[in-house]
């Protein structure tokens, strides 16, 4: 596609319930990050991939959360048991590789609500 | 490790002034990136400007231009001829060669018409 492309924009779910965040990068490209932005505040790293595999998972803030990648291209960020401090704008990234000065292109992010 | 610092969370500027925004950083690598991002209402992150560490020359995009102060792990932009569109979070980030991109917390940009 054109640009990194995020599903839902919007989801509101009750506290308890699972949700999966989806991420399609630009084709290509091979980096795909996620990060957490709460109202008002800077981006929280989550994951980070490099193909399928995500060399760097420290940003995950509880076993409750837990994403994957296939084929090298899309991701989906899972939630279960969702909590109200969940509730946060989940951004994705992706890049050309790693290691590059490459810009990093974003998508609109999904705006969690836990109610 | 790496880490970012923007510690203005916001500021002010008047239409067709200039403004400078601080970022501080440190990381252990030798090789890295240095970016600036916007960050509008529509919550879509943009970039404004990258620097490449291994450039002495400070980079310029039109009217956005960066102090790259390497010793001094500093990294601040520059906005020339403030536009109303120019406000936004910015936010400073920086990646290494084999490690995440990492950003400041940001800082709220107003312009005053």
């Amino acid at each position: 596609g054109a640009g990194v492309s995020q599903s839902p924009s919007n989801k509101v779910t009750e506290k308890g319930k699972d949700v999966e965040l989806r991420c399609d990068p630009i084709s290509g490209h091979t980096a795909l990050y996620w990060y957490r932005q709460s109202l008002g505040q800077g981006l929280e790293f989550l994951i980070y991939f490099q193909g399928n595999s995500a060399p760097d998972k420290s940003g995950l803030p509880s076993d409750r959360f837990s994403a994957e990648r296939t084929g090298g291209s899309v991701s989906t960020l899972t939630i279960q048991r969702t909590q109200q401090e969940d509730s946060a704008v989940y951004l994705c990234a992706s890049s050309q590789f790693q290691g590059a000065a490459l810009e990093a292109f974003f998508g609109q992010g999904t705006r969690l609500t836990v109610v | 490790a790496q880490t970012v610092t923007q510690s203005q969370p916001e500021m002010s500027v008047q239409e067709a002034e200039t403004v400078t925004l601080s970022c501080t950083y440190d990381t252990s690598e030798s090789d890295y990136y240095l970016f600036w991002y916007k960050q509008p209402p529509s919550r879509q992150m943009i970039l404004v400007i990258r620097q490449e560490a291994y450039k002495q020359q400070n980079a310029t995009e039109n009217r956005f231009s960066v102090n790259f102060q390497k010793a001094a792990k500093s990294f601040s932009l520059k906005i020339s001829d403030s536009q109303l569109g120019d406000a936004a979070m910015y936010f400073c980030a920086l990646t290494g060669a084999n490690s995440k991109l990492t950003f400041g917390k940001g800082i709220t940009l107003s312009v005053r018409p």
